[in-house]
């Protein structure tokens, strides 16, 4: 069974501008959730959809938006970079949600210059 | 202010010793635990979970402690072994439906 994966993998943009980042769940897994990997801060919780609706959504502005598709694929956008928003962005899915054993894609690491 | 705390951001330990790594958590109203591991360029890996009905649950070489009173949980490892060696993060959701994550212990495991 493949795993959880995320593109792209690296990424460089320039303050001011958006990025959108992609994830694909296991096979029958119907959520998926975001996370914010900082030296500073460390995992943070952006977000969690369930059957293309938004579940639940962690403390983060405005700026930081997602989606899921029919498929359970599902995107993440950030508008208007800042510096701070350097960071490991991780994605992880389960077969019906909650955050019990979840599964971690490899990450999309995105810098801010 | 850390609801979810690892005070030890690394931790180095012989080959074949236990490695014990720690957590504090300041909300008694937590229902279960969540221990990661990490290694770099990968996705955290789900290791051991324990419900807060339970003090103790075992996994091979892995157990996690739950101490309730003391607000503190603790994953040991025993033997330690070389691939053991990564970060390790605890996690707890909360009611709220949201989870909080440690901000991780780097172990070492030493030949």
């Amino acid at each position: 069974k493949a795993g959880v994966t995320q593109t792209p993998r690296y990424l460089i943009k320039t303050r001011g501008q958006q990025v959108t980042l992609s994830c694909s769940p296991i096979s029958g897994h119907r959520s998926v959730s975001w996370y914010q990997q900082t030296p500073g801060q460390g995992l943070q919780f952006l977000f969690e959809y369930f059957s293309e609706t938004q579940r639940n959504k962690g403390n983060f502005p405005g700026r930081f938006s997602g989606r899921q598709f029919s498929n359970s694929r599902s995107e993440m956008n950030v508008s208007t970079l800042e510096l701070g928003d350097s960071a490991l962005y991780l994605c992880a899915s389960t077969r019906q949600g909650g955050f019990h054993e979840q599964y971690f894609g490899p990450g999309t690491r995105l810098t801010v210059t | 202010d850390q609801q979810v705390k690892q005070n030890s951001p690394s931790l180095s330990v012989q080959e074949g010793r236990i490695s014990i790594l720690n957590c504090d958590y300041t909300n008694s109203m937590f229902d279960y635990f969540l221990w990661y591991k990490k290694y770099p360029a990968e996705g955290p890996t789900f290791l051991i979970s324990i419900s807060s009905i339970k003090d103790k649950n075992e996994d091979g070489r892995f157990t996690v402690f739950l101490n309730k009173s003391a607000k503190h949980l603790s994953l040991h490892i025993v033997p330690s072994q070389p691939g053991d060696s990564a970060v390790y993060f605890c996690a707890i959701p909360n009611r709220d439906d949201k989870i909080i994550f440690g901000k991780g212990t780097r172990l070492h495991i030493l030949p």
